[in-house]
């Protein structure tokens, strides 16, 4: 069943805004991944998280996570054109079995 | 560096016919390797994922099969394609409990 549920499912802004995702999972995860996608393209990882993990930063990208509520959210600050695309969690379970549940994902459409 | 390469980029294939999607990464050893589909404007869906070599899991029940005759090949086949076999096909690589690298996909239609 799918584990990560992105909200909302599209987001649009003006350029220099704020764009914040939000992602709820189900089941107990070793860590959680954002990554984006340009239309037509494969996916690329954008940040991980771990589950022992509650913030993380990286360039104009902030990610938490709270464990309790089984929640995530990506915030991107101030955004640019360029960052129009989709973006899409995964939680990551597993041991020697390994693999990522990817959720349906945000639209973010960003307005020059 | 580690590189990914897929092809073919877009495919259009009649229904009835076979189907192969290849996938070879460069750089890193014993990657694990999984195979995705993605429906227009969804999420990703795990078809098949690899921890080694002839090692396959199968994560759906459908018309592909999946082959990794060598350590960083991954192989997506059918016999016979059927028209909701279309759609966009990734590959991925990781090592570990790790983020993933995805290939450039195969759009594929079945007609």
């Amino acid at each position: 069943s799918q584990q990560g549920e992105e909200d909302p499912q599209a987001l649009s802004i003006q350029e220099g805004e704020n764009a914040t995702m939000n992602c709820s999972y189900k089941t107990s995860i070793n860590n959680l991944q954002w990554y984006r996608q340009n239309s037509g393209r494969g996916l690329v990882h954008l940040i991980l998280i771990r589950s022992n993990e509650r913030e993380k930063h990286s360039g104009r990208l902030r990610v938490t996570l709270d464990t309790s509520k089984k929640s995530s959210s990506l915030l991107i600050t101030a955004s640019r054109a360029a960052d129009t695309a989709s973006y899409f969690c995964a939680t990551g379970f597993g041991g020697s079995n390994y693999k990522l549940t990817f959720g349906k994902g945000t639209l973010l459409t960003v307005n020059p | 560096s580690q590189t990914i390469h897929q092809w073919p980029a877009t495919l259009v294939q009649p229904v009835g016919s076979p189907l192969s999607l290849e996938c070879t990464v460069e750089g890193t050893s014993n990657p694990n390797l999984y195979w995705y589909r993605q429906a227009a404007g969804r999420g990703l869906q795990l078809l098949f994922y690899s921890v080694g070599i002839g090692q396959i899991s199968s994560e759906v029940p459908q018309n592909l099969s999946a082959s990794r005759p060598q350590d960083r090949q991954f192989i997506l086949s059918s016999k016979k394609l059927l028209l909701s076999d279309s759609g966009f096909y990734l590959c991925a690589w990781s090592v570990q409990r790790t983020f993933q690298h995805f290939g450039s996909g195969t759009r594929l239609t079945v007609v």
